[in-house]
This record gives C-alpha cells, structure tokens and sequence, in this order.
C-alpha cells in the first residue's frame, strides 16, 4: 500500500527539541523528493522544508532555517524533521508529502501522510 | 516569494450546481521551456490531510472525479466544480511549486448552501 506514516509529534516546552520521522512504503522511496508541510490550528498550509531524492539538496521556510534540519535515510525509506529551539509559533499538524515525480525537484505533492501534532507550549 | 491568492475566502453552492474557486499568482507560473504551468490544486476535508486535484493546472489527478476541472495559465488560475456533491464539501488549497519557497493560497472553504 502507497503511504506515508507520520510519528514523533508531542507536547513541549518552548526552547526544546523534537525529531519527526516519515515513513514510506508502496513506491521505490529513493526515487523520490520530500517535503514537510505543516498546518497551525484552524490555518492554511505553509511549506516548511524540502529534501532532494538523493539528500544533496535541503531548503527550509525562513522562519526555521537554522533550527529545522531535514535528512533522509533511503535505506529505512524514513524522512526526518530535527526540530530545534522550539517556538509557540512552530505549533501545528507536521505533514510529510511525496513529489509527484521522479528525480523531481519542483513539483506537486502527490501523496501526504496523516500529519503528526507538535505543540508548544509551557 | 510567489504569493497565492484564492477568492472568494468561501462560499456556499447549492448541489448539483458549479462552484468556482480562483487563485491569482502574484508572477507567472508558467514555464516555457515545457509550455508549463506549475500550479496544483489540493481538497482537505476535516481532520484529514490535503488530497491532489489537480496539477500542471489542468491535469487530473487518477481517481479524481471529472467534476473537477482546472484552467488557467501565467497568474490566472480557476478550479471548477462543474456539480457540487455533498462529499465536495472541504477546503480547496491552489499551490505554486515554481519557485521556492513552495506558497499556497489562503484556501476557500466550499459548503453546501
């Protein structure tokens, strides 16, 4: 079955750190982009941060460039979100998502996972 | 940053009847070394993560119902609904995956009136 599962998602306080895990199954995962998209409370949809196919490319939003670090590990077919010095502000669902064609750097994001809560709040 | 725009923010479709949603590019999403638009569009419903409509503005994605429609091109965009049914009931995101960082719009929240 094509899916993605995401995990990792939690309570904690501001300041602190939390790793997110994406794992996938159903398609040959090393072929492919991802993304992590995260949804705040009754928000929209914000693109928070990008890994290439073979892990040489990482982009991220500006308000988390320095604190997020995305990696992959293409033998375990998991994508990682490492959430650093946590805000309020980061607070939302944490989707990951597939592009929708190989060796695709820009493209549409064809297949999400259920999406994992992170809240931070003291 | 490419910002996205959608109007109207929501609206109410009695069933059966089309419901049309628009999204505006602040710069064109067209690519012409592959006469491209990058623009896709994306149903949430409750509790639910985003599901694919429709990408390259205008291809449907396999399984999707063909009520559903996409047009547009440059910074111009539309999603149709050509007859609203009671599972369409959602939130409709456009998205830009030309540049970077990937923006989506606000969303419309589509119910049935």
């Amino acid at each position: 079955q094509v899916q993605l599962v995401e995990s990792g998602g939690g309570v904690v306080q501001p300041g602190e750190s939390l790793r997110l895990s994406c794992a996938a199954s159903g398609f040959t995962f090393s072929g492919y982009a991802m993304h992590w998209v995260r949804q705040a409370p009754g928000k929209g949809l914000e693109w928070v941060s990008f890994i290439g196919d073979e892990e040489r490319s990482t982009l991220y939003v500006d308000s988390v460039e320095g604190r997020f670090i995305i990696s992959r590990d293409n033998s375990k077919n998991t994508v990682y979100l490492q959430m650093n010095s946590l805000r309020p502000e980061d607070t939302a669902v944490y989707y990951c998502a597939k592009v929708g064609e190989v060796r695709t750097t820009m493209g549409y994001f064809d297949l999400w996972g259920q999406g994992t809560l992170v809240t931070v709040s003291s | 940053d490419i910002v996205m725009t959608q109007s109207p923010d929501s609206l109410a479709v009695s069933l059966g009847e089309r419901a049309t949603i628009t999204c505006k590019s602040s710069q064109s999403v067209f690519y012409s070394s592959n006469n491209k638009n990058y623009l896709a569009w994306y149903q949430q419903k409750p509790g639910h993560p985003p599901n694919l409509l429709i990408y390259w503005a205008s291809t449907r994605e396999s399984g999707v119902p063909d009520r559903f429609s996409g047009s547009g091109s440059g910074t111009d965009f539309t999603l149709t609904i050509s007859s609203l049914q009671a599972e369409d009931v959602a939130v409709y995101y456009c998205q830009q995956y030309y540049g970077i960082p990937w923006t989506f719009g606000q969303g419309t929240k589509v119910e049935i009136k």
